[in-house]
């Protein structure tokens, strides 16, 4: 059925490194955009990165920007997120979304209908 | 930065009551906005795109309205299942931005 699992999630030091995949499954993967977001608990959302379809384009949130890096394998249908020099406050459970429909022009994506397919998240915790 | 504020954070109401959640944008979008519905433990669910377009599969008592920087959900009719917690995302920006606002909770009395 259509569906995105994440897994790769766990308990890691700060200052240490990450993977987190996400596999898609019953659409045509390469044809989306996909987003990384994180919900820290008992907080809310938080969107962190975006991958264009081909993986031409990404973009990132500040609070992440340098330290974490998406990618796509479209021949595995899987999404990554990389994520290193981790901190205390990445603590957060990180879901995998997919992109309805990203609006882009070379080099900017300025607009979205938003994400239309979600998993249910693996839990990162950051702690010593 | 775009930053979003959603009033209110929390409200109680009552079955058939009709529910107004506004979003407002530090700066000016066109219509590039969503809203979203999540439950405790649940991944969000796209309810509204494009400010007002009803999400495939969800139900006729979800509106949206709204440009600008103010925004609005509307349960014209509130219903016990529609409790939690619900967002607005920005989705207008260069060259990219996908801010959400702080969600507002939601409980059905």
């Amino acid at each position: 059925q259509v569906q995105l699992v994440e897994s790769g999630g766990g308990v890691v030091q700060p200052g240490r490194s990450l993977r987190l995949s996400c596999v898609a499954s019953g659409f045509p993967f390469s044809s989306y955009g996909m987003h990384w977001v994180r919900q820290a608990p008992g907080k809310g959302l938080e969107w962190l990165a975006v991958i264009w379809s081909d993986g031409t384009n990404k973009y990132y949130a500040d609070s992440v920007e340098g330290r974490f890096t998406i990618s796509r394998d479209n021949s595995k249908n899987t999404l990554y997120l990389q994520m290193n020099s981790l901190r205390v406050e990445d603590t957060a459970v990180y879901s995998c979304a997919r992109d309805k429909r990203l609006y882009c022009v070379t080099n900017a994506c300025p607009g979205s209908d938003g994400s239309d397919l979600w998993g249910q998240g693996t839990m990162v915790t950051v702690s010593s | 930065d775009i930053q979003l504020t959603q009033s209110p954070s929390f409200l109680s109401a009552s079955v058939g009551d009709r529910v107004t959640i506004t979003c407002r944008a530090s700066q000016g979008n066109s219509k590039f906005l969503a809203w979203y519905q999540q439950k405790p433990g649940k991944a969000p669910k796209l309810l509204i795109y494009a400010a007002s377009t009803l999400q495939s599969g969800v139900s006729s008592r979800f509106s949206g309205s709204g440009s600008g920087t103010e925004f609005t959900l509307t349960i014209t009719s509130l219903q016990p299942e529609d409790f939690g917690t619900y967002y607005c995302q920005q989705l207008n920006g260069y060259p990219a931005v996908f801010t959400f606002g702080p969600g507002t909770k939601v409980d059905v009395k």
